[in-house]
């Protein structure tokens, strides 16, 4: 049974790096590793994708590491406006299966 | 563009009732989605499509029925509405350029079904 598991909830501080991981263990050969945010009522909204290695956007860098059973979300110097919640989303078979997600609350 | 737009944004139903959640995407995707997301839990998927004509159980289809008649549409279809169905409803669309998993998925901004 697929499974994605993630920590409930991390604080941070305005400025500091926020690393966020995800476990898949059971992820396949050619399953890709997706990460959303979301904010109180609305819809998640897209982050970044990465398939293995190391991802980079104007965002956020998703770590991939070589055996593929986890993957970590970094967000550089976090601001207010980052305080979200965050899913990891793994491809399994043919159904996208979203982690529990990880409140993030960024203290000033 | 709209993005993916779902009516309506609120409905309040009786145990027993039926209703459909609309949902329309401007963006030629050829998948779409239907997930349901619980007051503070996660998002689960109830059906998918791959294209028009074609639809597929997700992890929670029981209770729900879609169809997908044109590229644009997939209504999402409540059969005698349980309190159990208390929900957000959010669909979503994507293009998976890279091949089936990837892309990025579009999600409209959600549709809050409570039953009483």
């Amino acid at each position: 049974l697929a499974k994605t598991t993630q920590p409930i909830s991390m604080d941070s501080y305005e400025g500091q790096e926020v690393n966020i991981t995800c476990s898949h263990n059971n992820i396949a050969t050619n399953d890709y590793i997706t990460w959303y945010q979301q904010f109180p009522s609305q819809g998640p909204r897209f982050i970044i994708q990465g398939y293995k290695t190391k991802v980079t956007n104007e965002v956020a860098s998703l770590f991939i590491p070589a055996d593929r059973k986890s993957s970590t979300l970094s967000l550089p110097r976090v601001s207010l406006s980052d305080t979200a919640v965050y899913y990891c989303l793994v491809y399994y078979g043919q159904n996208f299966v979203f982690g529990p997600g990880t409140r993030l609350s960024v203290l000033p | 563009n709209a993005g993916v737009t779902q009516t309506p944004k609120f409905r309040i139903l009786k145990i027993g009732q039926s209703m459909t959640l609309q949902c329309t995407q401007d963006m030629n995707h050829n998948y779409m989605y239907w997930y349901r997301q619980d007051p503070g839990m996660g998002l689960k998927l109830i059906y998918y499509s791959v294209g028009a004509g074609i639809t597929d159980k997700g992890e929670v289809p029981n209770g729900y029925n879609v169809s997908r008649s044109t590229t644009e549409d997939f209504p999402l279809r409540l059969e005698l509405a349980a309190p159990s169905q208390t929900s957000v409803y959010f669909c979503a669309s994507s293009y998976p350029s890279g091949g089936v998993g990837t892309g990025e998925l579009f999600f409209g901004e959600g549709s809050r079904l409570t039953v009483l």
